[in-house]
């Protein structure tokens, strides 16, 4: 157990749909990032939050939407869900000054029928 | 733009055989390189690699930075089965912020019996 707790593990949704993943950090750590891993592609950054605030931003869509709560916990919306969109989402959470080492949870892999 | 290219992408051994994997570099600020290992689900961390020419070890697994040439590679010798899977190279892009890191699309590794 890495410390880092995504829900839920599997997610079958239908095109058109929403869905909200669900990340809690390691204990003590204020950053969460969200990683996007489709077939054949890398990791891909989404979006990073600290402490509560938007850090920074990658390839997120705009259908897509995350927020981090005042428990440190964060969220990502996706909506209008579409087929290209099945991939393993990633949560991880570091602290900061950690040099960049990440704790991964271990993802959420959502399926768009 | 910062990015860092894995190769190769995919490579089978026997069992007993030394491998290599390469990971190449361009990031604005050069921080620490970071190496991964993802079975099924999650990354785990393996190595952060932040001075040239100083090895670091883990059991059977080594790794090397050239920040000169702006090169990493891992050394993993006489590979058993349970050394099968995806290798991910990673750099934080940036100095002194706690920020996304980029990874490489990863080495797919796969050990025969």
């Amino acid at each position: 157990d890495s410390g880092v707790t995504q829900t839920p593990k599997h997610l079958i949704t239908a095109t058109g749909q929403r869905v909200t993943l669900r990340c809690s950090p390691r204990s003590g750590d204020l950053s969460v990032y969200w990683y996007q891993q489709s077939l054949d592609q890398g990791l891909q950054f989404l979006i990073q939050y600290y402490n509560g605030e938007e850090r920074a931003k990658g390839n997120i869509l705009e259908r897509f939407s995350a927020q981090q709560f005042p428990d440190l916990h964060s969220e990502l919306n996706l909506s209008s869900l579409e087929l290209g969109d099945s991939a393993l989402y990633f949560c991880a959470s570091s602290a900061l000054g950690q040099g960049g080492g990440y704790t991964f949870g271990s993802g959420t892999r959502l399926t768009v029928v | 733009e910062d990015k860092v290219v894995q190769s190769p992408l995919s490579l089978v051994v026997h069992e007993g055989d030394t491998v290599t994997l390469n990971c190449s570099y361009e990031v604005t600020n050069f921080r620490s390189l970071l190496w991964y290992k993802q079975e099924k689900k999650a990354p785990t961390f393996l190595f952060m690699l932040t001075s040239s020419g100083i090895e670091k070890k883990s059991g059977r697994l080594s790794s090397i930075l050239d920040k000169k040439e702006l090169f990493s590679i891992l050394n993993i010798t006489a590979t058993q089965t349970g050394d099968s899977a995806v290798y991910l190279c990673a750099v934080p892009p940036h100095q002194n912020r706690d920020d996304k890191i980029i990874f490489g699309k990863g080495t797919r590794l796969h050990i025969l019996p």
